[in-house]
């Protein structure tokens, strides 16, 4: 079984409709979870991050882990056409020293204007 | 504010000829530092990271080498290219702090190598 499990889709929906992205792990030492926005040709960029089970939000965005089901949701309310990319969750155990990220391979979100 | 380079953006080269990509950090000091590359379908896939000046750690063993001669700067090398080695290669930074490396990672614009 692979870490972290993220259908890479494609997703595609219309605008205005709410997006659920999702992301299952399988090591339940990750503690902290991030999700990246990567428009195509470009580097990640990060959109959220928490640590803590439960909800957190930042304007359209809520990030959502649910670490006794080891699974995490990212969801974009109102999705504009701006919002296709692919989205890559990504998470990390509390360590001392070094301490690389696993991330999902990518979901590919498309919102048709 | 931090911010991080790479360059070139894009890359041609022959099978055989030698690499080297380029990362530099700006605005912050003594990062972690990463090199991934990105090849479709396959998600990120960590080469190298770097604790501090000289300090590299492998990931996968591979046609690849990387060399940290500066603080805010991350090179990553090969002496002969192979095909498979085409891909958008990443660089990213993180913050450390307290002995703990934080887990959020800023990723550079990436640089897309294609060898023929």
């Amino acid at each position: 079984q692979k870490e972290v499990e993220q259908d890479p889709g494609p997703l595609s929906v219309p605008e205005g409709a709410i997006v659920s992205l999702n992301c299952t792990y399988s090591n339940s030492a990750f503690q902290y979870f991030m999700w990246y926005r990567q428009y195509s040709r470009k580097g990640p960029e990060l959109l959220m991050y928490t640590y803590s089970s439960g909800n957190k939000e930042d304007g359209r965005f809520t990030a959502q882990v649910d670490k006794s089901s080891k699974y995490i949701s990212l969801f974009i309310r109102d999705s504009q056409p701006s919002d296709s990319a692919t989205y890559l969750c990504a998470m990390t155990r509390m360590n001392s020293g070094n301490t690389p990220l696993v991330f999902g391979k990518g979901t590919r979100l498309s919102v048709i204007a | 504010s931090q911010t991080i380079h790479q360059w070139p953006a894009t890359l041609v080269q022959p099978v055989g000829s030698p690499l080297s990509l380029e990362c530099t950090v700006e605005g912050t000091s003594n990062p972690n530092l990463y090199w991934y590359r990105q090849a479709a379908g396959r998600g990120l896939q960590l080469l190298f990271y770097s604790v501090g000046i000289g300090q590299i750690s492998s990931e996968v063993p591979q046609n690849l080498s990387a060399s940290r001669p500066q603080d805010r700067q991350f090179i990553l090398s090969s002496k002969k290219l192979l095909l498979s080695d085409s891909g958008f290669y990443l660089c990213a930074w993180s913050v450390k702090r307290g002995g703990y490396s934080t887990d959020t990672q800023y990723f550079g614009p990436g640089t897309r190598l294609t060898v023929l």
